[in-house]
């Protein structure tokens, strides 16, 4: 399975919303996460299942979508979200294909 | 707390062989699916492999570019997951992470819920 996200760039100001997109070249069903990456750490787990965040994530991170179409949305930019994002599929395997991430840099 | 943390990475010749190490805590690690994952220099991240739980059979699966060279263990009385890495190529040259994370309802294979720091093995003549 391809997962595509996009874009591959997106420049935000802080306290704007980001909208970011991830696509599966078949259904993954729900069995989608995403992961925030910061230059020089491990990535760490925002949202699984497409839409549940994970324990301690906040509020303004939200996941939509099933099947194919995914959406990571950032509902107000804060200094400490503008790093890499990854989806994964955890559907089918081997392997379970992350797409090629999205970086969410300051405008 | 769950800890996971990697070691053996290092410089290896084109062809050569390296075994990296992940000692896990704070979790049931007989009952985890383990997996590797890596990162190559300023580029994204690719699943390498999975060892299931005993208990689920304890297979495992890879990812294409590493059939066949990767073997990926663990010893449970140890806490302990292995990836033994041979005829590695320069394309193997990257940050592995050792993973887990559980298994929700509805989900046959679990998302990563947790993430070592890494270890950087780098294939270069």
């Amino acid at each position: 399975i391809v997962m595509t996200q996009s874009p591959a760039t997106l420049s935000v100001s802080p306290g704007e919303r980001a909208t970011l997109s991830c696509r599966a070249s078949q259904s993954v069903s729900s069995n989608l996460a995403w992961y925030q990456q910061k230059c020089g750490q491990a990535p760490r787990l925002l949202i699984y299942g497409a839409s549940t965040r994970a324990t301690g994530i906040p509020a303004r991170f939200s996941g939509s979508g099933s099947g194919t179409e995914f959406t990571l949305t950032i509902s107000s930019l804060q200094s400490e979200d503008f790093a890499v994002y990854y989806c994964q599929q955890y559907n089918d395997w081997p392997p379970e294909t992350f797409g090629q991430g999205t970086k969410v840099e300051i405008k | 707390e769950v800890q996971l943390v990697e070691s053996g990475g290092g410089l290896v010749k084109p062809g050569g062989s390296l075994r990296l190490s992940c000692a896990a805590s704070g979790f049931t690690f007989s009952h985890a699916w383990m997996t590797w994952v890596r990162q190559a220099p300023g580029k994204g991240l690719e699943w390498v492999g999975r060892i299931k739980s005993k208990n689920d059979g304890g297979t495992t699966d890879y990812a294409a570019p590493v059939k066949g060279r990767f073997t990926i263990s663990r010893e449970d009385s140890k806490n302990m997951l292995y990836l033994q890495m041979n005829s590695l190529e320069i394309e193997d040259t990257a940050v592995y992470y050792c993973t887990t994370g559980s298994r929700r309802s509805g989900s046959q294979s679990p998302p990563i819920d947790y993430w070592g720091p890494g270890t950087l093995v780098t294939v270069s003549s």
